[in-house]
């Protein structure tokens, strides 16, 4: 079945400082993958829409400059919380569909990315 | 606007037959699926609807009525294991999947 490969499981870094966070499908292309937020006990909040060789599309209320996505390759996108704060500490996971363009294509998640801002 | 709705706690007893609701308001609505979450661990696919009636995969059903905006997951023969949150995802459109609040289930021995 399709695997997305997601890098850091876990990171601590200090206020201030810039985080990446790696999304890879490892056996399909995806043009498109998608990054949520999760706090504690609750569901999932979808951050952006990650196009391969576009810009990435923000849901209201999210803040483009701070939360930087890159799709540079059909098989890997990126999330780059920069400037953290403590309240950007949180569990970030991506997904992508497969297949690409089918209707009824179920997200696969990556096992998600525990961020925690000291 | 948009709005998914779920139970936020169930309790059921290991064995029996639970049915978690899941109720939507949106537009461009393009289908139903419903993920199970362990703590601290990714979704994982359950199931998928689109057009009304039942879909049925081993002890997990869904059930979907697009008129009534309105779906439920049913878990038969109920697990330890099954201990989880549940969630509802409705597509909007072509690539859009919004969640509902989840719903955590624990089942009980």
């Amino acid at each position: 079945g399709a695997v997305v490969s997601q890098h850091p499981s876990w990171v601590i870094c200090k206020s201030g400082t810039s985080v990446k966070i790696e999304c890879r499908s490892l056996d399909f292309q995806a043009t498109t993958m998608f990054w949520y937020r999760q706090f504690p006990k609750q569901s999932l909040m979808l951050m952006a829409t990650s196009n391969e060789g576009s810009k990435a599309t923000y849901e209201q209320g999210v803040e483009k400059d701070k939360f930087l996505i890159n799709h540079a390759s059909l098989t890997l996108s990126t999330l780059t919380v920069t400037s953290a704060h403590p309240e950007d500490s949180s569990f970030y996971i991506c997904s992508a569909r497969d297949p690409p363009q089918g209707n009824n294509s179920p997200l696969h998640f990556g096992n998600g990315t525990r961020l925690t801002v000291t | 606007g948009q709005n998914i709705d779920q139970p936020t706690e169930m309790t059921a007893t290991e064995g029996a037959i639970v049915q978690i609701n899941c109720t939507y308001q949106t537009s461009g609505f393009n289908g139903l699926f419903w993920y199970q979450q362990h703590a601290g661990e990714a979704p994982t696919f359950l199931s998928y609807n689109v057009l009304d009636g039942l879909e049925e995969k081993g002890r997990f059903s869904s059930f979907l009525s697009r008129s009534k905006g309105y779906s439920y997951l049913l878990l038969k023969e109920l697990q330890m294991k099954d201990s989880a949150s549940y969630l509802c995802a409705v597509k909007r459109g072509t690539y859009k999947y919004i969640f509902g609040t989840g719903t955590r289930l624990k089942v009980l021995a």
